[in-house]
């Protein structure tokens, strides 16, 4: 199994709070990525990275921000959280990005549940 | 925008089947296609990634067709076991191959009975 760990793994806020998810991985990937998973929508891009300090939006991106400041951190954060953030977040990371046909396999995280009351 | 339809989107079948998933997708501009398998409270797990420029890969008992043309994916599972009950999601990639061009489908529940 490739080496990510989510924190939390579980998790009940208050909406209007700041929230932040960690995503810690062993394996000196460089491309690191967020998605959430709803009922009726799958799965879904939040934010991606593509190196320290390199990041950028995905699909899904109002109310949220990421940081990375080392290899091996991307920190998801709900700036003020809201009902319609109440979701499975998943962190995921890939090898290459767009790849020569090679180590374009993305490996995900084991998910943070995060209720937001 | 690329939009992923699987069917069917629930199936229960007894022990040794054989069973094939599908997969659409309405972009054909795709630079490559991967199935997971996503367990009840886990993340997902890639299966088989399936180049553009491929008809298919094969893993095990698992086999997954690529048809870029016409849109369509299958993941064929042979001799099916109690262990392959999971939720089978497909995923083509749009753009340059990167993970962040990956529209997920909203997956097919499989449930094996022994």
């Amino acid at each position: 199994d490739a080496g990510i760990t989510q924190s939390p793994r579980h998790k009940v806020t208050e909406t209007g709070t700041p929230v932040t998810l960690r995503c810690h991985q062993t394996e000196n990937h460089r491309y690191m990525y967020w998605y959430r998973q709803d009922p009726g929508h799958g799965l879904r891009l939040i934010h991606y990275s593509y190196g320290v300090k390199d990041t950028d939006k995905g699909e899904v991106s109002d109310g949220y921000s990421v940081s990375r400041s080392k290899t091996e951190d991307f920190l998801l954060t709900l700036e003020s959280a809201t009902s319609s953030q109440t979701s499975v977040y998943f962190c995921a990371i890939s090898e290459s990005y767009r790849g020569q046909g090679l180590g374009n396999t993305i490996y995900f995280g084991e998910g943070s549940w995060l209720t937001v009351v | 925008k690329q939009e992923v339809t699987q069917i069917p989107a629930a199936l229960s079948v007894p022990e040794g089947e054989n069973l094939v998933l599908n997969c659409s997708f309405t972009d054909s501009a795709i630079y490559n296609l991967q199935w997971f398998r996503q367990d009840p409270g886990k993340g997902l797990t890639s299966l088989l990634l399936i180049q553009s420029s491929q008809r298919e890969q094969t893993s095990g008992r698992l086999n997954a067709s690529l048809d870029k043309s016409s849109g369509r994916s299958t993941l064929y599972i042979a001799a099916s076991q109690p262990g392959d009950s999971a939720t089978y999601l497909c995923a083509p990639s749009d753009s340059g191959g990167g993970a962040d061009g990956l529209t997920f489908g909203k997956g097919t529940h499989l449930i094996i009975q022994p």
